[in-house]
């Protein structure tokens, strides 16, 4: 079983609609939950960090569920731009090494 | 701030061939990563030092040694390259003393194909 596991996609969405999508994690000792995006061919870049109660950041929203082990990311109004590969991360010991999940694609079509 | 930089952009070599990918980073950060990512399977960790003077393996060593030159530079030499080890590859840095939530901030990447 993979470390973190995500749904690859693609979600196909329609301008302005929600889309979330959830990662499963194995390690039940890890504390820090981050989503990164990736865009094509570049490199990934941090868009929020995951807390225990829940957060959003604009029109995104990350939740933790730690009994279940997975975290969600819902994205709101979706725009053109919000088109990316969506990485769930997952922290794998103190030291801050990070495992990586394998990425949801997520398509807006206009 | 350049943030950090990594070459070259593009390689291809032929099996057997050696070289030396090249990450630097201005942020003065202590730590640094270097990872591979290839289709469906997500970013794995090669090498990391946790601070300059140190380096330790990650999930995906073999094929593979590092130098942290000093805080600020991490080199990833291939000294017999394989096919197997075309990918895309990453140079990270993190925050200092922030723990378990140091953010993790990526190169351009370094696209290798071996022949």
């Amino acid at each position: 079983r993979k470390e973190v596991e995500q749904d690859p996609g693609p979600f196909n969405v329609p301008e302005g609609a929600t889309v979330a999508f959830n990662c499963t994690y194995s390690n039940s000792a890890s504390q820090s939950f981050f989503w990164y995006r990736q865009d094509c061919r570049k490199e990934p870049k941090l868009l929020m960090s995951v807390y225990s109660s829940g957060n959003e950041d604009g029109r995104f929203t990350a939740q933790l569920n730690r009994a279940s082990q997975y975290i969600s990311l819902l994205i709101r109004d979706s725009k053109l731009s919000d088109s990316a590969t969506y990485l769930c991360v997952v922290n794998r010991d103190s030291w801050g090494k990070l495992q990586f999940g394998a990425g949801t694609q997520v398509v807006v079509t206009p | 701030n350049a943030g950090v930089t990594q070459t070259p952009k593009f390689q291809v070599l032929k099996t057997g061939q050696s070289m030396t990918l090249q990450c630097a980073q201005d942020m003065n950060h202590n730590s640094m990563y270097w990872y591979r990512q290839d289709p469906g399977m997500g970013l794995r960790l090669i090498y990391y030092s946790a601070s300059e003077g140190t380096t330790d393996k990650g999930e995906v060593p073999n094929g593979y040694n590092v130098s942290r030159l000093n805080k600020r530079e991490f080199s990833l030499r291939l000294e017999s390259a394989a096919p197997s080890q075309t990918s895309v590859y990453f140079c990270a840095s993190s925050l200092p003393g922030q723990g378990v939530r140091d953010t993790q901030y990526f190169g351009p990447g370094t696209r290798l194909t071996v022949l």
